[in-house]
């Protein structure tokens, strides 16, 4: 079964730091989704790349957000400046072109300490 | 924005029992998704409704998607313990980039 595979698994990065995480979609899918899940609580939609540009944003993606598909199959969440409440576990999402078979990885989780 | 409220928050079941979540929504939904989610994992799909009154199997779920487009249940019938989890329904909206809305998630714990 095809795979969306995230690293690193855990990542402990100290206030003010950049991180990056990264995320390998599946080959075939052509939408590509950052979501981010505070402990305990729901998955919260970051924003969607679509055709090497993003589509789509949320609120939460501010301008210490940025995603880039460096080349044909890695997609990268850079996060600058990092917060305490940036905190969360970070999913990464890929589909194909029509249905809504989304695929998530399995997550890294991020502590800022 | 849209949102969905699921129900129940938590579940405390033992072995063998049927259960029984639901989602709804203020807003309509043209797809209704439900996910389970294990501890330290991503979400993985287990049903995907997209006609206003379909109910779907798949093994021991069983969802609906309701008339009005604005609700969906997920029963689980003859629970085992590795239904441990927690289960979210999710919704894509109309925009091109399609994000998934998720509910707030039912905790569901098995008792052998």
């Amino acid at each position: 079964e095809p795979e969306v595979t995230q690293t690193p698994s855990h990542q402990v990065t100290q206030m003010g730091q950049e991180v990056i995480l990264r995320c390998v979609p599946i080959s075939n899918h052509l939408y590509f989704y950052w979501y981010r899940q505070i402990l305990g609580q729901k998955v919260e939609f970051l924003v969607s790349f679509y055709n090497n540009e993003i589509s789509e944003k949320s609120e939460i993606f501010d301008d210490q957000f940025s995603v880039e598909r460096p080349d044909g199959s890695n997609f990268t969440l850079k996060i600058r400046s990092t917060k305490l409440e940036d905190s969360a576990m970070y999913f990464c999402a890929s589909r194909p072109t029509g249905g809504f078979g989304y695929t998530f990885g399995s997550g890294t989780r991020l502590t800022i300490v | 924005g849209q949102q969905l409220n699921q129900s129940p928050q938590s579940m405390f079941i033992q072995e063998g029992e049927d259960v029984s979540m639901n989602c709804t929504s203020s807003s309509i939904f043209n797809t209704w998704l439900w996910y389970k989610q294990d501890p330290g994992e991503g979400p993985v799909l287990l049903i995907a409704l997209y006609k206003a009154g379909e109910l779907t199997s798949n093994g021991r779920l069983t969802a609906q998607f309701g008339i009005t487009r604005k609700d969906s249940f997920l029963n689980i019938s003859a629970s085992i313990p590795s239904d441990v989890g927690i289960y979210f329904c999710a919704g894509p909206g109309r925009t091109s980039g399609s994000r998934l809305t998720f509910g707030e998630g039912t905790q569901l714990t098995v008792n052998p």
